[in-house]
């Protein structure tokens, strides 16, 4: 199954406004990470935030974790008709000996210009 | 400049012909993904090497092979497609699975379409 559920699985906001993702997941990590998916295309490494953090930004992104709820957080604040995109959770967790990535469903962002 | 590339962007292939995709990298990066992704869904792993150590997901279909015969190129083999393998084909790369942070750098991917 897999490890991040996403919420909302769709998003429509104005261009402007600040669009908030959020995704569960169900065992511990290592770290998460936030990828970005433009139509078409493959994904794109957006921010990273390890287990021990709980807050992390990246230009107009910020990122919260909360391990003991097991769920993270993105934020886009000042959106614009270039963030329409997918944008996928990625839980990291060691797995055989190595750091297995596994990618929620997804959240489908428009910005509406 | 691409980093990952995959070719072709989009394939078309017949109901249980064989079909190639391949993915070339030029980040010198120990280790090779291979994704599917059907649409608004997760990508999903299908293997991945570690230099030329194969590692198989229990979960993917004997129909699926890989082949890497050196640490630029990686092959994914779909020895007798059916109308479900109709997807989106991701290549991804990593430094060293075994690094904290795994981020993995992704291709544009392969579009199959099975008839």
């Amino acid at each position: 199954s897999q490890q991040g559920e996403e919420d909302p699985q769709a998003l429509s906001i104005q261009e402007g406004e600040n669009a908030t993702m959020n995704c569960s997941y169900k065992t511990s990590i290592n770290n998460l990470q936030w990828y970005r998916q433009n139509s078409g295309r493959g994904l794109v490494h957006l921010i990273l935030i390890r287990s021990n953090e709980r807050e992390k930004h990246s230009g107009r992104l910020r990122v919260t974790l909360d391990t003991s709820k097991k769920s993270s957080s993105l934020l886009i604040t000042a959106s614009r008709a270039a963030d329409t995109a997918s944008y996928f959770c990625a839980t990291v967790l060691n797995s055989g000996g190595y750091q297995k990535v596994t990618f929620g469903t997804g959240t489908k962002l428009q910005v509406i210009p | 400049d691409a980093m990952v590339i995959q070719n072709p962007r989009y394939q078309v292939t017949q109901f249980g012909k064989p079909v190639t995709l391949s993915c070339s990298q030029t980040l010198n990066h120990n280790v090779m993904y291979w994704y599917q992704q059907k649409s608004s869904q997760a990508p999903k792993l299908l293997f991945h090497y570690y230099d030329k150590d194969f590692n198989n997901e229990a979960d993917t279909p004997d129909n699926f092979q890989s082949r890497r015969p050196n640490t630029s190129f990686c092959f994914l083999d779909i020895r007798s497609p059916g109308l479900g393998d109709a997807a989106m084909y991701l290549c991804a790369t990593s430094i060293d699975r075994a690094l904290a942070k795994n981020i993995q750098y992704f291709g544009a991917g392969t579009r199959l379409s099975v008839l």
